[in-house]
Order: structure tokens, then C-alpha cells, then sequence
């Protein structure tokens, strides 16, 4: 039972550099997150996914995007990367019910210098 | 601004005691309340959740919640030292779509 699949683990970037950060899961749920987490601070939304082909902002969007062509991946490009980009990268997913929890994925330790 | 507050901490509990964690909210639409245990370095993983006024056990934690404050806390009794982690707490928002803000967390720290 896999859950929530995000790769890679680590990745040190140079600044401009591009790449894109994986996110899967098994369990078919409909909406999908991607939060950062910088050092002491809570998690902040970049962006969310109700179902396939459908994105929206969260509160911090600028400098990334998204896409979901699938129920089961959502990936989260950085296009031009900035060393505020450097933080913890959690994709989660939930069934988008309101009693229904989150369930997240390791995460992604970035690094942009 | 839809906002959820915690102390930041650091919370210090001996062995054996009773934790209590707090965390209010400002958006009095709000459906649903998680705690999240979030190892140093690890992803959050859900404690409970709860979206009825009053409390709910599970083991040694224990969530209440009372909308007409905008507050929910989380109980953790006989604390041990494995409790010791970031708890965040997270509210469900009801604006059409199913999203969460959480808060900053709160760091526990129990002392053996």
C-alpha cells in the first residue's frame, strides 16, 4: 500500500535551473495538494487539484506550475529557480470530503544555490 | 485572511504528564479540525480529526473542539518521550472546495 509517492527525496539546484518534482498515489482520491514548508513554519499551499485537469492556486503559486492529466499524478514544475525556492516539498492527497484528512507524501528536500 | 494559531513553543512536559495543545481558528465556516504529529525531518502524519463540538478520545489523545470560541486542542496523556514532535493543527475550509490552512505547529518536548 503505497499511499502518496513523492520523488526525488533530495535535489540541490542551481539557480535558473529547471525541474520537476513527482507526485503519485494509489488510493483514487480526487483532490491533490502541493505545500511547502520552510524551517519553523507551517505548510503553504502552492497549488491543489480537484481532479484531472483541474489546477487552482493556493497562497503562494508564483514561481511554480502545475498540471494533472491523471487522477493519480501531480506533478509541480520550478521554471527558473530562485534560492527562495529552498524548502521542504510535501504533495498530499484527500477524497474532498470535509471529514476526510489528508495523507502526505515524504517529501522533497530542495535545495537551490 | 483565514488564519490558524498556535504557540510555537517549545512545550516541556515531564514523563508520564499531560499535554495540552492549543490552536485557534478565524474562519467560523470551518468544517473540520486535524492534528498532525510531524517528526523532526519527516512528513505530518495524522493523529485524529474532529468536526463535532465537544471531545473525542482516542488512546491516550483526546481532541476538543468548541466552535463558538474557535478553539481546538489536543490532549495527550501520559506522555512519553516518542511523543516529542511538531503537532500541527489544521482546519478544513468551506469555500467550495476541500482546502487546509494549518498552523505553525507547536513543538513538545517531553523530558525523561
Amino acid at each position: 500500500n503505497a499511499g502518496v509517492t513523492q520523488t526525488p527525496k533530495f535535489r540541490i539546484l542551481k539557480i535558473g535551473q529547471s525541474m520537476t518534482l513527482q507526485c503519485a498515489q494509489d488510493m483514487n482520491h480526487n483532490y491533490m495538494y502541493w505545500y511547502r514548508q520552510d524551517p519553523g513554519m507551517g505548510l503553504k499551499l502552492i497549488y491543489y487539484s480537484v481532479g484531472a485537469g483541474i489546477t487552482d492556486k493556493g497562497e503562494v503559486p508564483n514561481g511554480y506550475n502545475v498540471s494533472r492529466s491523471t487522477t493519480e499524478d501531480f506533478p509541480l514544475r520550478l521554471e527558473l529557480a530562485a534560492p527562495s525556492q529552498t524548502s521542504v516539498y510535501f504533495c498530499a492527497s484527500s477524497r474532498g470530503q470535509a471529514v476526510q484528512p489528508q495523507h502526505f507524501g515524504d517529501g522533497t528536500r530542495l535545495s537551490i544555490l | 485572511q483565514k488564519e490558524v494559531e498556535q504557540n510555537s513553543g517549545p512545550l516541556s512536559v515531564p514523563e508520564g504528564a499531560i499535554a495540552s495543545l492549543n490552536c485557534t481558528y478565524s474562519d467560523r465556516g470551518s468544517q473540520s479540525f486535524f492534528w498532525y504529529r510531524q517528526y523532526s525531518g519527516k512528513s505530518p502524519e495524522l493523529i485524529m480529526f474532529i468536526y463535532s463540538n465537544g471531545d473525542k478520545e482516542d488512546g491516550r489523545f483526546t481532541a476538543q473542539l468548541n466552535k463558538a470560541s474557535q478553539y481546538v486542542s489536543l490532549l495527550i496523556r501520559d506522555s512519553q518521550p516518542s511523543d516529542s514532535a511538531t503537532y500541527l493543527c489544521a482546519v478544513s475550509l468551506t469555500s467550495g472546495t476541500y482546502k487546509y490552512i494549518f498552523g505553525t505547529g507547536t513543538r513538545l518536548k517531553v523530558l525523561a
